[in-house]
Formats: C-alpha cells, sequence, structure tokens
C-alpha cells in the first residue's frame, strides 16, 4: 500500500536557518499534504498539492512535488522558534477514503 | 472553516473498563469523517473512517468500534478497554474532493 515516508526523522537547526524535510511514497496519488503537529496537540494543515501541481508556496513554506520520483519536499524559510513541531506528509489515493501518514519529522528550531 | 471538538483532553481508565470518545464536527455537512490513534512520537495509524451516517470503515482489527449517530458525529468506543488502547486519539474531518483533514485536539488516553 501507498506509504509516506519523511526524511529526516529529527532535524535540529539554528534560528534563521532553512529547514528542508523530505517525503517519499510508493504509489499514485491525487494530492499530498503537509501537516504541523506541536507537542500534544493535533495536526494543523499546511499545504495541500495536487498532483499536476509542482511547486506551492504559503508564507515561508514552499512545497514541492515530484510524482517521477513519487517524492516531495518542505521548505521552511528563515525558521523560527516557534516552527518547532512534528512536521508529516500525507498522501491521498482516492480522495480522503484513505490517507496515509508517514512517520514525520521531529523539526528543532534553537533560538 | 471546520472545527473539530474532541472530548475529553485526557483520560485515566482500568484495564477492562469501557470507552466512549465522542467527536463533533463544525462548518461542513457531510464530511468523511476519521479516527486515528497516535502512538507517542510515530505517526498516525487509521482506525476508522466513514463517509456518511452509520457507514463505518475499520483499517485494523482492534478492540475499539466506531460509531456515527449523526452527520457530524463520530464516537470510538470500547467495551473493555486493554493496556495496548493506550495512545493519543484524534478525531478528523474531511470535506469531499481534494481537500485537507481538519483535526481535533485529540484525547491522551491511559490505561492503568
Amino acid at each position: 500500500s501507498q506509504q509516506g515516508e519523511e526524511d529526516p526523522q529529527a532535524l535540529s537547526i539554528q534560528e534563521g536557518e532553512n529547514a528542508t524535510m523530505n517525503c517519499s511514497y510508493k504509489t499514485s496519488i491525487n494530492n499530498l499534504q503537509w501537516y504541523r503537529q506541536n507537542s500534544g496537540r493535533g495536526l494543523v494543515h499546511l499545504i495541500l498539492i495536487r498532483s499536476n501541481e509542482r511547486e506551492k508556496h504559503s508564507g515561508r513554506l514552499r512545497v514541492t512535488l515530484d510524482t517521477s520520483k513519487k517524492s516531495s519536499s518542505l521548505l521552511i524559510t528563515a525558521s523560527r522558534a516557534a516552527d518547532t513541531a512534528s512536521y508529516f506528509c500525507a498522501t491521498d489515493a482516492d480522495y480522503g477514503q484513505n490517507f496515509v501518514f508517514g512517520p514525520g519529522t521531529r523539526l528543532s528550531v534553537l533560538p | 472553516s471546520q472545527t473539530i471538538h474532541q472530548w475529553p483532553a485526557t483520560l485515566v481508565q482500568p484495564v477492562g473498563s469501557p470507552l466512549s470518545l465522542e467527536c463533533t464536527v463544525e462548518g461542513t455537512s457531510n464530511p468523511n469523517l476519521y479516527w486515528y490513534r497516535q502512538a507517542a512520537g510515530r505517526g498516525l495509524q487509521l482506525l476508522f473512517y466513514s463517509v456518511g451516517i452509520g457507514q463505518i470503515s475499520s483499517e485494523v482489527p482492534q478492540n475499539l468500534s466506531a460509531s456515527r449517530p449523526q452527520d457530524r458525529q463520530f464516537i470510538l468506543s470500547s467495551k473493555k478497554l486493554l493496556l495496548s488502547d493506550s495512545g493519543f486519539y484524534l478525531c478528523a474531518s474531511r470535506s469531499t474532493g481534494n481537500q485537507p483533514q481538519h483535526f481535533g485536539d485529540g484525547t491522551r488516553l491511559s490505561i492503568l
């Protein structure tokens, strides 16, 4: 079955640096989504990118999608301490009946 | 936008006791609804999803069950809790099409 796998599992950077997280999956998808989770809270949706799109931006976030390589990346520019969280990618192959989340990347932004 | 209400936020239950977690949704009609469980430091495991009232699909065999008695109400239940049922339970809602999921704040369940 399809599965999102984030890489790296953990990332520690200094405030102001850029953070890049990658996601790989196995089967065809309709869209791929990135979420953020602060410790002990629910997930917050960041960006949805459709299978026919290659790049999307939202503020300091940039997501790319390469369907030929079955991979996506999330770039956070000019990181802040408040960006410290776990980040998950989720793949959607059949419009919501079977979302698959990866294990996540734990990002620590040091002040 | 959608708002997902989950309660309680934390719950401590003895082994063998029953469970009922409730999730209600505001801001949308006829959503797809989901229950996930998350182990500490791990990703989300899909437990149940529902595309409509009374329609429940289970992803993994387990000690839990789900029901959807109303369009925007999703309930997770167990008759007898096991130690392995401990975890962080998340409810999510999604409208149809290329749409993201919206999550509640979760319930942290500890089984003693």
